[in-house]
């Protein structure tokens, strides 16, 4: 069975401080993706990463990919109020494969304290 | 491009009665997706369908649950019976496969709520 784990599932931090969020899956993938979440509000998508060694970043989020350990690490920078979200990895589809990927992490809820 | 739009927003109903929420992927995307969040189970893959045809509807909870796609620019996701267990989020997203990636666009969610 496909697993997508995150941890840590929540995380309450300060403003400034630096902190990284993990996500493991139990299946060979090319490629992964993360999505924050606002309460009440839609999914959208952060980084998407396409290769082994990928490393992508945007403002405090920096989000990296280590297709031989099945981990992904989204790294926060000096964290501000506006970053607190949920915080979702996936596989995305399987390219010819017969395993549904479509699976999403269980979330990492991010709250921000002054 | 307006995005994914959902209709309705929200949804209040009764047990047993029949909902259907309505989809429209963004222009030119060939993967269209329904999902359902809930606070004890997260965000689970219902149907997805690739060129209007379904691919895998092993999400789907129980027969009370069907989706259709009659055309490249519209799908529905129905429940008939409605349940109170049903009560979600319902989101649609879209995705186009002729780029280097494909990232799915969410619409805004149903937000269902069954009495």
């Amino acid at each position: 069975e496909l697993k997508v784990e995150q941890n840590p599932l929540f995380l309450s931090m300060q403003e400034g401080k630096n902190y990284t969020i993990y996500c493991n899956y139990s299946t060979t993938s090319d490629r992964l993706y993360w999505y924050r979440q606002d309460p009440g509000k839609s999914l959208e998508s952060l980084f998407v990463l396409l290769s082994n060694g990928a490393v992508k970043q945007e403002g405090r989020l920096m989000a990296s990919l280590d297709t031989k350990a099945r981990l992904s690490t989204l790294h926060i920078t000096a964290a501000v109020h506006d970053l607190s979200a949920t915080y979702f990895c996936n596989l995305g589809r399987d390219y010819g494969g017969a395993t549904n990927k479509l699976i999403f992490g269980t979330g990492t809820l991010l709250a921000v304290q002054p | 491009d307006a995005g994914v739009i959902q209709s309705p927003r929200h949804e209040v109903t009764e047990m047993g009665q029949e909902v259907t929420l309505r989809c429209k992927p963004i222009s030119g995307h060939d993967y269209l997706f329904w999902y359902r969040q809930t606070m004890m189970r997260g965000l689970e893959l219902l149907i997805y369908f690739n060129n209007n045809v379904p691919i895998d509807d092993s999400g789907m909870p129980e027969d009370r649950f069907s989706a259709k796609m009659p055309n490249a620019s519209f799908s529905t996701l129905k429940i008939q019976p409605s349940e109170p267990r049903d009560s979600a989020v319902y989101f649609c997203a879209s995705s186009f496969t002729g780029g280097l990636s494909d990232t799915q666009y969410f619409g805004p969610g149903t937000r269902l709520t069954v009495l």
